[in-house]
């Protein structure tokens, strides 16, 4: 039962332009949402995060948008530069725990070209 | 401090086999999970500990998966008669209570092969 999905298995940008990557769930109790970032050999770094008070969020280059209604997320990617190429998971986290249960979609392998 | 450590980084083991894992947390992290990532897929809640106890496990842990942090510090993850499906990287991350408490911060993973 998959309830993050990423249904983009990859993406290829050129480098300076947008970078636009999709999430959607369907467990309507999550309520924290976080993207990370993982290159090869290594385990996933925390990117960003956002929670169900708020639509967006903003860090430098990376922006989260959640859209509660659809149950969308999207990470934006502006502009973007070959060292963003990675594998990005998107992950929820429900309202009832008290601790950090995430789930986590497949993952989105990010490649911007230079 | 140099975040999560995990070891070993790779074990391969033969169907049938114990293998055991260890994770050092973030020193100052009282929270420690236990991920499991297959290929293609996300990573996956296996178990969750705060100090010493272990207060979640997921039904993917079967009665052939252990875990334990014994002091609070440390913690091992223990596989017992290995399958082939067992394959799959083991992730241990960490968080700490309060402030921070919601971001996870990953080991670079134990990678298990089962042959």
């Amino acid at each position: 039962d998959q309830q993050v999905k990423q249904n983009s298995p990859s993406l290829s940008v050129q480098e300076g332009r947008i970078s636009i990557l999709n999430c959607d769930y369907t467990n309507s109790m999550f309520d924290y949402f976080l993207w990370y970032k993982k290159y090869p050999a290594e385990g996933p770094t925390f990117l960003i995060s956002i929670s169900s008070i708020k639509d967006k969020n903003e860090d430098g280059r990376f922006t989260v948008f959640l859209n509660k209604s659809a149950k969308h997320l999207s990470l934006h990617i502006v502009p973007s530069q070959p060292g963003d190429s990675a594998v990005y998971f998107c992950a929820a986290s429900p309202a009832l725990y008290n601790f950090n249960k995430f789930y986590f979609g497949s993952g989105t392998k990010l490649n911007v070209k230079p | 401090d140099t975040g999560v450590s995990q070891d070993p980084r790779h074990k391969i083991t033969k169907r049938g086999q114990n293998v055991t894992f260890r994770c050092d947390p973030i020193s100052e992290h009282n929270r420690l999970y236990w991920y499991r990532q297959t290929l293609g897929q996300g990573p996956e809640f296996l178990t969750y500990f705060q100090n010493e106890a272990q207060l979640e496990k997921s039904r993917l842990l079967s009665d052939r998966f252990s875990a334990e942090r014994p002091k609070g510090s440390f913690s091992t993850l223990e596989i017992q008669r290995t399958e082939q499906g067992d394959s799959a990287m083991y992730l241990c991350a960490s968080s700490p209570v309060g402030l921070g408490a919601n971001v996870l911060t990953f080991g670079a993973g134990s990678r298990l092969t089962v042959l």
